[in-house]
């Protein structure tokens, strides 16, 4: 099994900081890697894919990088809407997700 | 209108079984696998299982292998995940959500529905 490493498990901001959320893998999984933001009482949304392409109407504040098995979601100019909690997802044949990241207002 | 509704959660004996259905509408079915996510109250999401467009292929969580049987009936536009051998630990909200098939041959899950309730509990 293929674990996922998040962290922090949560960050405190404010409107208009960047965020940064790193996400570990256990073993390579080369870029299948996906985030997704989830609002409080909500379903998950669907963010990045591929480690670093932004899904279709995804505002370009939100980017994603890899270094080996290291990910990272960046947020820059952190807007009211972003308040959520995050989690990265390999996309294997056998996906897991990351503990989460809850973004709170500092 | 595109969308995902779960229905056939409950509160249920540790032991007994369920059915979960997810009534898919406004896109074709049969293009997509599509997956189980569940979530327990105030927790992270668990990946649970995933069945190609045709059923040839299923995959469990180990947490649910041999427990859970993941389904779908193309004709009618829906998916199923039949759960037995509840444990309490198996509480959750339980998401049925489809695989997206422009991001080449990840499992990303770009259409998600609101959930069922799945508590075990005596």
């Amino acid at each position: 099994d293929i674990q996922m490493t998040q962290s922090p498990s949560s960050v405190s901001a404010s409107v208009g900081d960047t965020v940064t959320i790193t996400c570990r893998a256990s073993h390579d999984v080369s870029t299948w890697l996906a985030w997704y933001q989830q609002q409080p009482g909500k379903a998950p949304k669907f963010l990045i894919y591929g480690a670093t392409s932004l899904r279709s109407g995804v505002p370009s504040r939100f980017s994603g990088s890899r270094s080996g098995t290291d990910f990272t979601l960046t947020i820059s100019s952190l807007q009211p809407e972003d308040f959520a909690t995050y989690y990265c997802k390999q996309a294997t044949t056998f996906p897991s997700f990351g503990g989460g990241t809850k973004v709170e207002f500092k | 209108q595109v969308q995902l509704v779960e229905s056939g959660g409950g509160v249920v004996q540790p032991g007994r079984s369920l059915r979960l259905s997810c009534a898919v509408s406004g896109f074709t079915f049969t293009r997509y696998a599509m997956h189980w996510v569940r979530q327990a109250p105030g927790k992270g999401l668990e990946w649970v299982a995933v069945t190609s467009f045709d059923e040839s292929n299923k995959y469990y969580a180990d947490s649910v292998k041999g427990r859970f049987t993941v389904s779908r009936d193309n004709s009618k536009n829906m998916l199923y995940l039949q759960v037995n051998s509840l444990r309490p630990e198996d509480t959750a909200l339980y998401y049925c959500a489809r695989q997206g098939d422009y991001y080449g041959s990840g499992s990303y899950l770009d259409l998600w529905g609101q959930g069922t309730l799945v508590t075990v509990s005596s």
